[in-house]
């Protein structure tokens, strides 16, 4: 059984750097062909694709967010780490983790985590 | 980047009617497209993949369609439980950009 769980914190204040951590279990990220992502979606907004990790710790990033954003991975934890530095209020959202299958099928975003509602205020 | 647009934004239809959503993309993406649907408060779902494969578990009132740089979602016989808004995806290059949202509501 796949499941994915965002975890950090709720409200971080304008410049501050974001640390989520998604926390997956029922699949391994030293397979091949696996990957991790994150997406956010403002409130009563569209989603945003944000970053993926690959099995062979590829990279890619949102073309307007690259600048602010770090993704690694901690294989022996079954956990991914995403960063945003300079966090501002337009960047108010739910983000969310999910996997997504390289070279397998489905070549797409199979399984989300909950969700995780970061507010940014002072 | 690839952009993605979906029409129309907003859809009220009643029980039973056949709807569709198109999704345009402005270059190629083969067959590498992708729905989801997000109901309030929830995490998207995953309904179809690689254009109009049917994802496991997902009704077959679901259908995608289309080609190029046009693609279509189909519900069949719409139900109240299909009440959410349905987002296209593009996974032929990166960004994996999503569409804009269309919203379905039940008359």
């Amino acid at each position: 059984q796949v499941t994915l769980r965002e975890s950090g914190p709720a409200l971080v204040k304008p410049t501050q750097t974001l640390t989520l951590t998604c926390t997956f279990s029922g699949f391994s990220l030293n397979t091949t062909g696996m990957c991790v992502t994150w997406i956010r979606q403002p409130p009563g907004k569209a989603l945003e694709w944000l970053a993926v990790i690959y099995w062979d710790d590829d990279k890619y990033f949102n073309t307007s967010l690259r600048t602010r954003l770090t993704i690694s991975k901690d294989t022996s934890k079954n956990q991914v780490v995403l960063t945003m530095t300079n966090m501002d209020p337009v960047d108010t959202a739910t983000y969310y983790c999910a996997r997504l299958s390289v070279g397998l099928a489905p070549r797409a975003f199979d399984y989300w985590g909950q969700g995780t509602l970061v507010t940014v205020s002072s | 980047d690839i952009q993605l647009t979906q029409s129309p934004s907003f859809l009220s239809a009643s029980v039973g009617d056949r709807v569709t959503i198109t999704c345009r993309a402005s270059q190629g993406i083969s067959s590498y497209l992708a729905w989801y649907q997000q109901k309030p408060g929830k995490a998207p779902k995953l309904l179809i993949y690689d254009r109009s494969t049917l994802y496991s578990g997902v009704p077959s009132r679901f259908s995608g369609g289309g080609s190029g740089t046009e693609f279509t979602l189909t519900i069949s016989s719409l139900q109240p439980e299909d009440c959410a808004t349905y987002y296209c995806q593009q996974l032929n290059s990166y960004p994996p950009a999503f569409g804009p949202g269309t919203k379905v509501e039940i008359k």
